[in-house]
């Protein structure tokens, strides 16, 4: 089974500055992807950024990197110069890549982000 | 980008009514679409995986007769709440896979009175 631990319910962050979000994952799954999704208050689900087990370098997108540590099983979101639009949900995600697995996104409780002026 | 729609984005019903709720991909064909649901300050809980020409695939605890999923084409997903009672309030996304990436639909918010 697996199972996606987001264990910051809430995060403050002051305007310009970086922000870690904790995501820890378990899976059984010799394969599979990291996801990050953010969703503000208009409920639209947006995704950020992707990881898959076997690439070889952590992922980024712009201000958006994810800190994937294997052996931890984490995959932090690591937002850097934060803006006030980026206060909304984040929720961390993973789904099998085995051929013929369930590929259905299992997500995290989510962390709430603030970005403070 | 891969875009996916969602109608109605609000819709409130009677209780004991049926709503009907689209799921469409504008610009890519989605061979599997995802319907979640969303209490507030919680995470997507995923209700059902629907699979185009096919019938959908339950998770445990959530009524097939009660949530009536339709994925005619490759374009669209259809989640019909029938009979609706004031617990199926909620918010409801879906969302279309191509490759390895989901898409989701902006939500459509739903009240039973």
């Amino acid at each position: 089974a697996q199972k996606i631990t987001q264990t910051q319910p809430g995060m403050f962050v002051q305007e310009k500055e970086a922000v870690t979000l904790d995501c820890t994952y378990d899976t059984s799954d010799p394969s599979y992807g990291l996801f990050w999704y953010k969703q503000p208050s208009s409920g639209e689900m947006i995704f950020l950024i992707y990881q898959g087990s076997y690439d070889q370098q952590n992922a980024t997108e712009g201000r958006y990197s994810l800190n994937f540590q294997k052996a931890r099983k984490s995959a932090n979101l690591v937002i850097s110069a934060s803006q006030l639009g980026d206060s909304a949900m984040y929720f961390c995600a993973t789904r099998s890549l085995v051929s013929g697995g369930y590929n259905k996104l299992i997500f995290g409780a989510g962390t709430r982000l603030a970005v403070h002026p | 980008g891969a875009v996916v729609s969602q109608h109605p984005s609000r819709v409130i019903c009677k209780s004991g009514t049926s709503v009907k709720i689209e799921c469409r991909s504008l610009d890519f064909q989605a061979t599997t679409m995802f319907w979640y649901r969303q209490f507030p300050k919680q995470s997507l809980m995923l209700m059902a995986t629907s699979n185009e020409g096919s019938k959908a695939t339950y998770e445990q605890g959530v009524e097939k007769d009660k949530f009536l999923i339709n994925h005619a084409s490759l374009t669209l997903s259809t989640l019909t709440v029938t009979s609706a009672h004031p617990e199926d309030s909620s918010f409801y996304i879906c969302s279309a896979q191509t490759g390895n990436e989901q898409y989701f639909g902006p939500g459509t918010r739903l009240t039973v009175t």
